[in-house]
């Protein structure tokens, strides 16, 4: 059974860091997704990283997939305040099941 | 306009009552979602479906019945609504279960209070 654990749960940074949110999966997972949740807003899709290796960015954003560490991390360069949301990642174990969600981090970023 | 529609957005309910929640995509997406979202629990998925009159039990189903007889509509409906209900419920879409280019589409959710 797949299960995904982001860590941290919770991260209050300063504007103009730079830091990393980490997406552990416990099997396989065909391909991994980031999403970004403002408060009280819905779920918006980010990034899908297809395969082994696979880096997008966007912004100050980008994520990267490391399938043989069973690992996506999700780096943020140069914060600014406009990034404070909660990010999901989700995997999924094959084509034939749905997503897999993890907790989510909570990102604080103070001017 | 192309997308999906939750409604209502807000809702408050008595114990006991019944509730439902609408979910309206316009992609023709074969697959749609119910998920909860509370503090400390993250997302958790409640029913989905494939296509109309197919749907299957996620991972928290009980106390909730849903319904799709048309492939663009999903509701979900609380028979007898309970304080353990309250919560923000979301709606999704996907062209397919998994591996999706795109990943999900969700509503912009549903708010729901039983007092």
């Amino acid at each position: 059974e797949l299960k995904v654990e982001q860590n941290p749960l919770f991260l209050s940074m300063q504007e103009g860091k730079n830091y990393t949110i980490y997406c552990n999966y416990s099997t396989t997972s065909d391909r991994l997704y980031w999403y970004r949740q403002d408060p009280g807003k819905s779920l918006e899709s980010l990034f899908v990283l297809l395969s082994n290796g696979a880096v997008k960015q966007e912004g100050r954003l980008m994520a990267s997939l490391d399938t043989k560490a069973r690992l996506s991390t999700l780096h943020i360069t140069a914060a600014v305040h406009d990034l404070s949301a909660t990010y999901f990642c989700a995997g999924i174990p094959d084509s034939n099941y749905q997503l897999i969600w993890g907790a989510g981090t909570k990102l604080i970023i103070k001017p | 306009d192309a997308g999906i529609t939750q409604s209502p957005r807000y809702k408050i309910t008595e114990t006991g009552r019944q509730v439902t929640l609408m979910c309206h995509q316009t992609w023709s997406h074969s697959y749609m979602f119910w998920y909860r979202q509370d503090l400390g629990h993250g997302l958790r998925l409640i029913y989905y479906s494939a296509a109309a009159d197919i749907t299957d039990k996620g991972e928290v189903p009980d106390g909730y019945v849903v319904s799709r007889s048309k492939t663009e509509n999903f509701p979900l409906t609380l028979e007898s609504a309970t304080r353990s209900q309250t919560s923000v419920y979301f709606c999704a879409s996907s062209e397919l279960l998994g591996t999706g280019a795109y990943g999900y589409t969700f509503g912009s959710g549903t708010r729901l209070t039983v007092v």
